[in-house]
């Protein structure tokens, strides 16, 4: 059984560029998250979609966007890279029973380094 | 605003001590908590969770934790610590309303042998 998987592994890009990171879930998962960790601090929550609709957003500027497609594949996209967003990107899937989340399953995430 | 507290940043023990790592959240609703573990060279993996009922939880790996709701916090236990513990180990308080995941900056747990 596949894991959450993510693409690139490793990225690098220039300030002012924009990037597209790519998740997809674990099958049977319908609710996609996002999280921002940088060094020495846990997961900032970015985005939660849910059945292709955003569910929860975290305190990011309008330039981190995302979405998720009819297979409940996800990406998040980031506008106007500063050096700041150089960051490990995460995505997580979980099962949605009752209402109740599961609790995540990781990705290995992405390593985007801003220069 | 939501926020997650972990209090020690670095844990050193010996192996067969015991542990408990704190976590407090700020957060008057209703919580989904969650501790994660991250071994080095790996990604984050779920060690346990709580949504309602009984207060003491069980995980994987002989791990536990209370929630205690008057304190607002979901303390991680381990009775007998062993070297491949060592990792560092993040709590997380979903608000179930708003979707939002807030983790703590996490614990990092090095068992000498």
């Amino acid at each position: 059984d596949a894991g959450v998987t993510q693409s690139p592994t490793h990225l690098i890009k220039t300030r002012g560029q924009h990037v597209t990171l790519r998740c997809s879930p674990i099958s049977g998962h319908k609710s996609v998250s996002w999280y921002q960790q940088v060094l020495g601090q846990g997961p900032q929550f970015i985005f939660q979609y849910y059945e292709k609709e955003e569910r929860g957003r975290g305190n990011f500027p309008d330039r981190f966007s995302a979405r998720q497609f009819p297979n409940y594949s996800s990406e998040l996209n980031v506008n106007a890279l500063l050096l700041g967003d150089s960051a490990l990107y995460l995505c997580a899937s979980s099962p949605i029973r009752q209402g109740y989340n599961y609790g995540y399953t990781f990705g290995s995430g992405t390593r985007l380094t801003v220069v | 605003a939501q926020s997650v507290s972990q209090h020690n940043h670095h844990v050193i023990l010996s192996e067969a001590a015991s542990l408990e790592l704190g976590c407090n959240y700020s957060y008057g609703g209703t919580v989904n908590l969650f501790w994660y573990v991250q071994y080095p060279g790996q990604h984050l993996q779920l060690l346990l969770k709580y949504f309602s009922g009984d207060p003491l939880v069980k995980g994987i790996k002989g791990f536990e934790a209370e929630f205690i709701k008057s304190k607002f916090s979901f303390n991680l236990r381990k009775p007998s610590v062993q070297w491949s513990d060592t990792a560092e180990y993040f709590c997380a308080v979903l608000n179930t309303n708003a979707g939002k995941s807030t983790f703590g900056d996490g614990t990092t747990l090095t068992v000498k042998p």
